[in-house]
């Protein structure tokens, strides 16, 4: 079965600071992996996705996202954070196969300091 | 487009009431998923469907009913409503599982 871990449940960091959120999956092969943000009182909004190829993804609003197989990680980053970052972030692994389940990790909440 | 709409936004109901969460998509889109989201829970799939006439249970089904008539609509039903159930609930709809899925605003259900 898959699933999604999101080690951290709150971080904080100060505006201008780089960012990290980890996201370790578990998967039998290689999976379609998201990254989606959520602001207060929102839906979800998709940051981007891995499914093939390089292993680094750009996404929206600066951010990217990198594939370790051997680590079976894909954690987000940001070199620079702005206030409005401020939200909670899914990963989520999704099959490779037409079996239509995706898997969300707990979540994360980016506070960002003035 | 329109994309993912819910309806109603909010709604408060009495333990052992029914009611009937709509969905609509104008995506098009083969796929379409319920999920609730509690505090420090994440997001848990309660059903989904990968076609119109096709649906499957996601890791929290019991007490919801789903149906899907139409590649468009895939409402959610509470068949008895209890305080367990009170959650924000959200659909999404992708075009098959490998492309991102795409979320409606949310309903936030209260019951009391």
């Amino acid at each position: 079965a898959q699933s999604v871990t999101q080690p951290d449940i709150h971080i904080t960091v100060s505006e201008g600071a780089s960012l990290e959120l980890r996201c370790n999956y578990s998967y039998g092969a290689t999976p379609y992996l998201f990254w989606y943000v959520q602001s207060p009182g929102q839906g979800l909004q998709l940051l981007l996705k891995y499914f093939s190829g390089d292993t680094l993804v750009q996404g929206i609003k600066g951010f990217e996202a990198e594939f370790k197989r051997s680590q079976s990680s894909f954690n987000l980053r940001k070199p620079s954070v702005h206030w409005s970052d401020a939200a909670e972030y899914f990963c989520a692994v999704g099959p490779n196969t037409n079996a239509g389940k995706s898997t969300f990790g707990d979540g994360t909440t980016l506070t960002v300091k003035p | 487009n329109a994309g993912v709409t819910q309806t109603p936004k909010f709604q408060v109901l009495k333990t052992g009431q029914s009611m009937t969460l709509q969905c609509a998509q104008d995506m098009n889109h083969e796929y379409m998923s319920w999920y609730r989201q509690d505090p420090g829970m994440g997001l848990r799939l309660i059903h989904y469907s990968v076609g119109a006439g096709i649906t499957d249970q996601g890791e929290v089904p019991n007490g919801y009913n789903v149906s899907r008539s139409t590649t468009e609509d895939f409402p959610l039903r509470l068949l008895s409503a209890a305080p367990s159930q009170t959650s924000v609930y959200f659909c999404a709809s992708n075009r098959d599982s490998a492309h991102e899925q795409f979320f409606g605003p949310g309903t936030r259900l209260t019951v009391l």
